[in-house]
Parts: structure tokens; C-alpha cells; sequence
């Protein structure tokens, strides 16, 4: 089946404008996780969506990121006035939830990479 | 102490070596841990799980140590394919977000 998608692939932005990347999870994925990664970085968790819950929004370097999931499926993460550390790799994952309370395995979309100028 | 710590490398091996991989994690409670391989310019990939009895995957061995609170990885007869960079990965809590280390970066050479 299918795998996870994200657009656009690649974003050139200049500094101060809104961006907005999307994330298509996998069908049936319950969890959505948006990270990111800078060059020779770690990947740096943003924020969590499962399923009806108030999404873990810890993660989120400051208020100018947001992010939406809805119907529980499409996700949308929005930087609004952009700044140049924004720039990386912004990926974006999802699994299904146990009922335990466990989760498996994190499947990986593309990334967009996003450069602001 | 970060949450997931790992060697960056670069592991420089030939063809044919072994090599090993090892990473601490900081929160005792953690209860999950896998192995993710990134290559490069891509998205990361779930390489292996890592089980409390440790497992084996062809040529790929991991193993826990919870006592010690690390995870290792062991690459057998390495392939020129096993060049990337593979992440240690825990997860804190059962309903939580992993928790990704920065990676270690191999480059196996011919």
C-alpha cells in the first residue's frame, strides 16, 4: 500500500513569509508525528496527533508553529513569519497505537525541505 | 545527560568487517528501542526492534542492556549497502513520542 506523503518536496521561502507543509499518513494510522531535522542534526520531535486526543504539542520551538490534523488523517504544520533557522528538513511519521498503549513501528514520509532565505 | 546518547563516528571499515554500535539512554522507564538506518538526503527507516533477549537479523544482531541502560548493534561481514547512518531510538512510554539519538555515521569501505 501506500506509503507516507508529504508536499511540496522541496520549499524556497523568504524570510518572514508563511510556509505550510502537508503530511498524508498511512491509511488507518492512528498516530501522526511531525520532527525535524537539521543539517547533521538529530531528528527533533515537534508534535503528536493520536487519534481524537489533544495532540502533544511539547515539542514546538516556539509560537510560530501550528499544526492541524483533520478528519483524523491529513496533516498540515504551518510556520508562519519564517525565519532562517527554520530551514531544515521537516519529516513527518505515522503508526498505529496499541491498544495497550504501545505503539509500533514509525513510518517516514519523504521530508520537505524547506529553505529560507 | 541527553536522552539518547550515541558515538557520531564516522566508522570507517572495510569490506567484510564487523563492527558495533553502541548508545545510552538516560530514563530507566523506557520500553521500547529500535534501530532506524538513515541514508543519506533520506527519510529514516526502521532497521530493528531490540528485544530484552536481544535479536538477530542475518547479518544484524541487537541487544539491550537494561541494567546499564544501553543498546547495542553489531554488523557482521559489513556490505558497501551498509553505509548510512543508523539511529538509536527509545521510546520513553508506551503512548509517547520516540526519542531519536543523533546518529552514527558508517561508511564502509572497498
Amino acid at each position: 500500500g501506500a506509503g507516507v506523503s508529504q508536499s511540496p518536496s522541496n520549499k524556497v521561502t523568504e524570510k518572514g513569509k508563511d510556509v505550510e507543509l502537508r503530511c498524508d499518513p498511512i491509511s488507518g494510522h492512528t498516530a501522526l508525528y511531525w520532527y525535524r531535522q537539521s543539517l547533521g542534526q538529530g531528528l527533533e520531535f515537534l508534535i503528536y496527533f493520536q487519534g481524537n486526543s489533544a495532540p502533544d504539542k511539547s515539542g514546538l520551538p516556539s509560537d510560530r508553529f501550528s499544526a492541524e490534523r483533520t478528519g483524523g488523517s491529513v496533516s498540515t504544520l504551518t510556520i508562519q513569519r519564517t525565519q532562517q533557522e527554520d530551514s531544515a528538513v521537516y519529516l513527518c511519521a505515522s503508526s498505529l497505537v496499541w491498544t495497550s498503549g504501545g505503539q509500533e513501528t514509525q513510518y517516514f514520509g519523504p521530508g520537505t525541505r524547506l529553505l529560507v532565505l | 545527560r541527553k536522552e539518547v546518547e550515541q558515538d557520531p563516528g564516522p566508522f570507517n571499515v572495510p569490506e567484510g568487517a564487523t563492527v558495533a554500535f553502541n548508545c545510552t539512554y538516560s530514563n530507566s522507564a523506557s520500553q521500547s528501542f529500535f534501530w532506524y538506518r538513515q541514508d543519506c538526503r533520506k527519510e529514516p527507516k526502521l532497521l530493528m526492534s531490540v528485544y530484552s533477549s536481544g535479536n538477530e537479523d542475518g547479518r544484524f544482531t541487537a541487544q539491550l542492556n537494561r541494567a546499564s541502560q544501553y543498546i547495542s548493534l553489531l554488523i557482521r561481514d559489513s556490505k558497501l549497502s551498509d553505509s548510512a547512518t543508523y539511529l538509536c531510538v527509545v521510546s520513553p512510554s508506551g503512548n509517547t513520542p520516540l526519542v531519536f539519538g543523533k546518529g552514527t555515521r558508517l561508511s564502509v569501505i572497498a
